[in-house]
């Protein structure tokens, strides 16, 4: 069975600093794996998914995020934190399209000025 | 917009009582999937629909009852409520079996039971 782990439930940040928000999965086989965020009172959005295609994903707002298979990680990365991008963030995985996804526990980003 | 709409967006209700969340899933997508958030559990995957029919099961209760209709919308129903069913429930959707398997999330119900 699948599972996330994200280490760390509270990252904080300056404004202008790097962004590490950490992912390891466990799958049996190639892994789906996907970074989602959700801001206060609305429901998750899709930053980047890694489908095994490139190892390292782009996303929006300036996010990307790389797949080491050696490591079994997919940590989420910003060179430069905004203000804006404090919220919570979710990894996930799944073994195959069309199946639910498993979540991690999320990670609370907050950003100061 | 993720085009996922559910209703309601608020809930409150008394512990014993049964609730009903109507999710409409995004213009052509078959699957619907139901998730509970809670600060203790996280997000908790409940329960998949496919074109009407059950396609996995997670989390999810006995109290707890899905379905998925013909025109693809899906209901949650929640019976015999308890305090610790106060959570935030998640519909989200996607395409068939092919894709990249991302999952287009609504922006939830909360629902409170007193």
């Amino acid at each position: 069975a699948q599972s996330v782990t994200q280490l760390g439930s509270h990252v904080s940040v300056s404004e202008g600093a790097l962004v590490l928000l950490r992912c390891n999965y466990s799958s049996s086989v190639p892994p789906y794996l996907f970074w989602y965020v959700q801001y206060p009172n609305q429901g998750l959005q899709l930053l980047l998914k890694y489908t095994s295609a490139a190892t390292l994903v782009k996303g929006i707002n300036g996010f990307e995020a790389e797949f080491k298979k050696s490591e079994t990680s997919f940590h989420l990365t910003k060179p430069s934190a905004h203000m804006s991008d404090a919220a919570e963030y979710f990894c996930a995985v799944s073994d195959k399209a069309g199946t639910a996804l498993i979540f991690g526990k999320g990670t609370t980003l907050s950003v100061s000025s | 917009d993720s085009g996922v709409t559910q209703t309601p967006k608020h809930l409150i209700t008394a512990t014993g009582q049964r609730v009903t969340l109507r999710c409409s899933p995004r213009s052509g997508d078959l699957s619907v999937y139901w998730y509970q958030q809670s600060l203790d559990q996280g997000l908790q995957f409940l329960i998949q629909y496919y074109n009407g029919e059950e396609r996995a099961k997670g989390n999810i209760l006995e109290r707890f009852s899905a379905q998925q209709f013909p025109d693809l919308h899906s209901e949650l129903n929640l019976s015999s409520l308890e305090l610790g069913d106060s959570a935030l429930y998640f519909c989200a959707s996607s395409g068939g079996g092919a894709g990249t398997g991302e999952l287009f999330f609504g922006e939830g119900s909360r629902l409170t039971v007193l």
